[in-house]
């Protein structure tokens, strides 16, 4: 099947800190990308959806500011956590969907983030 | 009301057990439809697409009714490797609605 690929898979940081974290599709061309963030013991919860060459479309409660979005290329997304907090320590997945002719969604490894 | 609802668990079932998924969409313009499954800590896999005439794959069959809006997941004869989360997923113009998911725990 297609391979999505996350990177980096752990990350710790310190608190005030950018975290940027990035999102492939190898061997398709990915029309939109999905972000989410899974907090222990919890469903996965969207954050924001990103369509190639346009701004991400955020969900309520997601702050764009802090956490920016940007899906310049048919293969590449970028989350970057700006000015990171504890409270962001959380397990972010990236999807994505070919679109055209298939809309299965297949997902990064995910990144774990902890903020010290 | 959340436009994908799924029980909320968990199942706790034995080691060879039929199990029955449920979830219910609200949005009748949604297109497809997919289950996933989520071990923990680790990212979701697609199980199965689900198609109006049901599908099968081994122990696992998906069914889809479209007028009533409901899928289903039926797991037969569960094996301990089958305890996981179980993610309904329904596309919508190209955006993904989740639901919640159901904990499945198969006990020998």
């Amino acid at each position: 099947g297609a391979v999505v690929s996350q990177h980096p898979s752990r990350v710790i940081c310190k608190s005030g800190t950018s975290v940027k974290i990035e999102c492939r599709s190898l061997d398709f061309q990915a029309t939109t990308m999905f972000w989410y963030r899974q907090f222990p013991k919890q469903s996965l919860m969207l954050m924001a959806t990103s369509n190639e060459g346009s701004k991400a479309t955020y969900e309520q409660g997601v702050e764009k500011d802090k956490f920016l979005i940007n899906h310049a290329s048919l293969t590449l997304s970028t989350l970057t956590v700006t000015s990171a907090h504890p409270e962001d320590s959380s397990f972010y997945i990236c999807s994505a969907i070919e679109g055209r002719t298939n809309t299965e969604a297949f997902f990064g490894q995910g990144t774990r983030l902890t903020v010290v | 009301r959340k436009e994908v609802e799924q029980d909320p668990g968990p199942f706790n079932v034995p080691e060879g057990a039929t199990v029955a998924f449920n979830c219910t969409y609200s949005n009748s313009a949604s297109q497809s439809f997919f289950w996933y499954r989520q071990d923990c800590r680790k990212e979701p896999k697609l199980l199965m697409s689900v198609y109006s005439s049901g599908n099968e794959d081994g122990r696992f069959t998906a069914q889809l009714n479209r007028a009533s809006q409901y899928i289903s997941l039926l797991i037969r004869d569960s094996k301990l490797s089958d305890s996981a989360t179980y993610l309904c997923v329904v596309n919508r113009n190209y955006q993904l609605i989740w639901g919640a998911g159901t904990k499945l725990i198969i006990k020998p």
